[in-house]
């Protein structure tokens, strides 16, 4: 029990794009989700939580309208990154469940 | 702010000896410590928590323990195995409220076969 599924795992774009990533709990309902990121060989470091039905709740220096957050049902999440650039190349990772957070698999952005 | 300090940074054993991650928290509020095991190109995997009403859990080989007054959590893994190379992350939480982990800075710990 308790899986969290991502979607794209990976994802290749050109900068000034817009990408859509999608964390669904797959055997659970989910009030909270969670978005993180990680770059490479470091902790990581939370981005902004999801609550269903309202507006997410941003971390100190993320940028909201480039980092949107929808969590529109129990059991799905999207984040999109809006006019991608190089510097926003990462490893994207959600999770959900309170207090214990189950992780999905992450998803690699990589943009060129 | 909050802060998690997570030590060693990197960690070898031999198959078969015993690891110990240790991290110290900062918020005397903290209330819920879980472990998570992350493998490369992965996403961490929850092995296993405590909370702070409980000094000690332990889970087959897997055990943490936890010092409430000196803000000290510890994750103790024995008869190491090759497949418990990865990176360990701690972390601190509440068990309500906001739920946000404040994690450490990652163990990357490597079982020499």
């Amino acid at each position: 029990g308790a899986v969290v599924s991502q979607h794209p795992s990976w994802v290749i774009c050109k900068s000034g794009t817009s990408v859509k990533i999608e964390c669904r709990s797959l055997d659970f309902q989910a009030t909270t989700m969670f978005w993180y990121r990680q770059f490479p060989k470091q902790s990581l470091m939370l981005m902004a939580t999801s609550n269903e039905g309202s507006k997410a709740t941003y971390e100190q220096g993320v940028e909201k309208d480039k980092f949107l957050i929808n969590h529109a049902s129990l059991t799905l999440s999207t984040l999109t990154v809006t006019s991608a650039h190089p510097e926003d190349s990462s490893f994207y990772i959600c999770s959900a469940g309170t207090p214990k957070q189950y992780f999905g698999p992450g998803t690699r952005l990589t943009v060129t | 702010g909050e802060n998690v300090e997570q030590h060693p940074s990197t960690l070898s054993v031999q198959e078969g000896d015993s690891a110990v991650i240790k991290c110290t928290y900062s918020d005397s509020a903290s209330n819920y410590f879980p472990w998570y095991k992350q493998e490369l190109g992965k996403g961490p995997q929850l092995i296993i928590d405590i909370r702070s009403n409980v000094g000690e859990k332990k889970d087959q080989r897997i055990a943490v323990t936890l010092n409430k007054t000196a803000k000290h959590f510890s994750l103790h893994i024995t008869e190491t195995q090759p497949e418990d190379s990865a990176v360990y992350f701690c972390a601190a939480s509440f068990t309500s409220g906001t739920y946000k982990y404040i994690f450490g800075t990652g163990t990357r710990l490597k079982v020499l076969a």
